[in-house]
C-alpha cells in the first residue's frame, strides 16, 4: 500500500469548491505530519502552494491566493487541499508530500479538471 | 530574481553515467537546503535526493541509493547529481528544488525548469 494515496482525477465547476484528499497509509497518523501541496500545469515545473500541520502550524506559499487552503480530516487519516471559487486556471495536477522515514514521499497526484 | 537552472541532461545508454548540474542565482545558495526530484514521462513526481546547506546531511530515495550521488559547491552556487549505472526506469525530467529559508519548514519552495534524461540503447 502506498504511503500517500490521492484520487487520480477530480472534476468541479467554475466558482465551486474542490476538496482534494491525500490519504496516509494505515498506521501513519496524519496528525503528526506537515503536509505539503504543489500545483503543476502541463509543461511547467511544480509550484509550491502551502503546507499544513495544524491551524497554528501552517504556511501559504509566496503569492498563493487565500482561496487555496489546507486542513486535515483525522477520521479519514487524510490531508485536504481546499480550493474555493474555482477558476479555469486552477486546472492542473496537484501533489501532496510528507517527510516520512528519512525520505520525502510524494502522492501520485490528482488531475483537477474545471468544467 | 531567484532562479535555478538545470543542465547536463541527455541520451545515455543503460549502464552509463551522467552528471546533472543546477546553477542557482538571486539568493545566498550556501544558506539553503536543496533537492533533486524527477518525473518520468506522463507520470507523477518522485523525490530523488536531499542535501543540507553545508552538505553535512544527505538522503536518497531507495530507488537510487548506491547509484546516484548528490553534492554541492557553495562557492560556485551549484548543485550536482552524479548518476551511475543508469537504467531505463531512470528516464525522466530531473528538477532541482530549493527549500525555504532555514527554520521555515517550507520544502520544495522554488523549482528549476528541469533537464531531461533519457536512458536507452
Amino acid at each position: 500500500q502506498a504511503v500517500l494515496t490521492q484520487p487520480s482525477s477530480l472534476s468541479a465547476s467554475p466558482g465551486a469548491s474542490a476538496s482534494l484528499t491525500c490519504t496516509l497509509r494505515s498506521g501513519i497518523n496524519v496528525g503528526t505530519y506537515r503536509i505539503y501541496w504543489y500545483q503543476q500545469k502541463p509543461g511547467s515545473p511544480p509550484q509550491y502552494l502551502l503546507r499544513y500541520k495544524s491551524d497554528s502550524d501552517k504556511q501559504q506559499g509566496s503569492g498563493v491566493p487565500s482561496r487555496f487552503s489546507g486542513s486535515k480530516d483525522a477520521s479519514a487519516n487524510a490531508g485536504i487541499l481546499l480550493i474555493s471559487g474555482l477558476q479555469s486556471e486552477d486546472e492542473a495536477d496537484y501533489y501532496c508530500v510528507i517527510w516520512h522515514s528519512s525520505a520525502w514521499v510524494f502522492g501520485g497526484g490528482t488531475k483537477l479538471t474545471v468544467l | 530574481e531567484v532562479q535555478l537552472v538545470e543542465s547536463g541532461g541527455g541520451l545515455v545508454q543503460p549502464g552509463g553515467s551522467l552528471r546533472l548540474s543546477c546553477t542557482a542565482s538571486g539568493f545566498t545558495f550556501s544558506s539553503y537546503e536543496m533537492h533533486w526530484v524527477r518525473q518520468a514521462p506522463g507520470k507523477g513526481l518522485e523525490w530523488v535526493s536531499y542535501i543540507s546547506s553545508t552538505a553535512s546531511t544527505i538522503y536518497y530515495a531507495d530507488s537510487v541509493k548506491g547509484r546516484f550521488t548528490i553534492s554541492r559547491d557553495n562557492a560556485k552556487n551549484s548543485l550536482y547529481l552524479q548518476m551511475n549505472s543508469l537504467r531505463a526506469e531512470d528516464t525522466a525530467v530531473y528538477y532541482c528544488a530549493r527549500n525555504g529559508y532555514s527554520g521555515s519548514y517550507d520544502a520544495f519552495a522554488i523549482w528549476g525548469q528541469g533537464t531531461m534524461v533519457t536512458v536507452s540503447s
